[in-house]
């Protein structure tokens, strides 16, 4: 059974500060997603990452995929307000990308 | 287009009513998804449908049934649910080729009193 693990689960942190979120999982996979959830909403797609290395970047956060440790991160750069919300990271193992097995979840909160 | 449609978007319902929710998308998407989230939870996978077809039931009580009517479409119907039903209902998209993340629509608040 796949297990996908994240850490820390709640995250304070202050503006400008830098931090990174990881994504630990139990099987092989190549395919990784992180989603980002504000409170009381649905899940945006942030980063797709499909291979050993793979690097993406989007404005202050930066997404990494290592097949081989079978671990992402998320790293977060000159944090702002307007990231506070929860970060998820999504495994796949089948050809169905929406059969994700997701991490509990980071919830961050960027205080001024 | 690259919205997931859900109505209603909040729903009280009794433990003995029947009610339905429902999902569209016209991203051209072949493979739709029901996911369960409570408070503080990840999104846990109810149903997969792939060409319209059921290919992914992850053992959920019969009180919940999907329909698939067209590619664009997605219901959820319910009976008679319990109280512990009560959750963030999110339809989901995504194309069938696997390497491509899913759509989430905005989700169904469910209240079962």
């Amino acid at each position: 059974e796949l297990k996908v693990e994240q850490n820390p689960l709640f995250l304070s942190m202050q503006e400008g500060k830098n931090y990174t979120i990881y994504c630990n999982y139990s099987t092989t996979s190549d395919r990784l997603y992180w989603y980002r959830q504000d409170p009381g909403k649905s899940l945006e797609s942030l980063f797709v990452l499909l291979s050993n290395g793979a690097v993406k970047q989007e404005g202050r956060l930066m997404a990494s995929l290592d097949t081989k440790a079978r671990l992402s991160t998320l790293h977060i750069t000159a944090a702002v307000h307007d990231l506070s919300a929860t970060y998820f990271c999504a495994v796949d193992i089948n050809t169905n990308a929406g059969k994700s097995t997701f991490g509990d979840g980071t919830t961050l909160t960027v205080k001024p | 287009d690259t919205e997931v449609t859900q109505t209603p978007k909040h729903l009280v319902m009794g433990m003995t009513n029947k009610k339905s929710l429902k999902c569209e998308q016209h991203m051209g998407h072949r493979a739709m998804y029901w996911y369960k989230q409570k408070a503080k939870k990840p999104p846990e996978l109810m149903f997969v449908y792939s060409y319209e077809k059921l290919s992914i039931n992850e053992s959920v009580p019969s009180r919940f049934s999907p329909e698939c009517p067209n590619s664009s479409l997605l219901n959820l119907h319910l009976h008679a649910l319990q109280p512990e039903d009560s959750a963030l209902y999110l339809c989901a998209s995504s194309r069938i080729s696997g390497y491509t993340e899913a759509f989430f629509g905005q989700g169904t608040r469910l209240t079962v009193v």
